[in-house]
């Protein structure tokens, strides 16, 4: 079984560039999360998605930051313009949904993000 | 922030020593799970451990959890390098969805 797959692995752009994400998740899961992860700490929620809503992105700076999950399958998140401050580790995850309070959520590699 | 901590935040010892890690976390929980995360490469699920449940093994991983003091700990027996890694504490709040919030993680380096 595939895991989940994210590109590209690694990202340097100049501060003020657009900058995007892409996650393709376990097949069939329906529960698609992404994280932020700064350097030294855990990750932190941005947004999740069942299927193709988003159904919490309270932590997610609308300002700069939008994603979406067209088909409920594969997902993007876009960062424009970029700041110094959003060099981080940016990690996809998926969970079947089936289970919401035990289901395990599978990640992938993550983008890291350089941002000069 | 939401984050739980972690301690200690950095551990380094023989292989076959044991390791131990604890976590404290702030809210209410359903579960508790800890996470492996290898140099470079996403988290991977070890253990989790239930609010009604106190102890759970899974190999060499023991996992305990005190609800009343918001605490669990991580113990691994006979280490390996193979377990050099950070490993991260992940409490999935009551109610609601699937939501976990990580802890800052203990970076553990076993040496041959």
């Amino acid at each position: 079984e595939a895991g989940v797959v994210q590109s590209p692995r690694y990202k340097i752009i100049e501060k003020k560039q657009p900058v995007a994400f892409w996650c393709n998740p376990i097949s069939g899961h329906n529960t698609l999360y992404w994280y932020l992860q700064n350097l030294g700490q855990g990750p932190e929620l941005l947004i999740r998605y069942e299927n193709e809503e988003a159904v919490d992105d309270s932590q997610l700076p609308k300002d700069r930051f939008s994603a979406e999950r067209l088909k409920g399958v594969d997902s993007t998140l876009k960062i424009q313009p970029a700041e110094l401050g959003d060099s981080a580790v940016y990690l996809c995850a998926s969970s079947s949904g089936t289970s919401p309070s035990t289901d395990t959520q599978y990640f992938g590699p993550g983008t890291r993000l350089t941002v000069l | 922030s939401q984050q739980g901590e972690e301690d200690p935040q950095a551990l380094s010892i023989q292989e076959g020593e044991n390791a131990t890690m604890n976590c404290s976390y702030k809210t209410s929980i359903n579960n508790l799970q800890w996470y492996r995360q290898n140099s470079g490469r996403g988290l991977v699920h070890l253990i989790l451990i239930r609010s009604n449940e106190r102890e759970k093994h899974s190999g060499r991983l023991r996992v305990t959890l005190d609800t009343s003091k918001k605490s669990s700990s991580l113990l691994i027996t006979a280490s390996r390098a193979a377990d050099t890694a950070s490993y991260f504490c992940a409490s999935r709040v009551s109610g609601g969805y699937n939501k976990l919030i990580f802890g800052a993680g203990t970076r553990l380096a076993v040496h041959p």
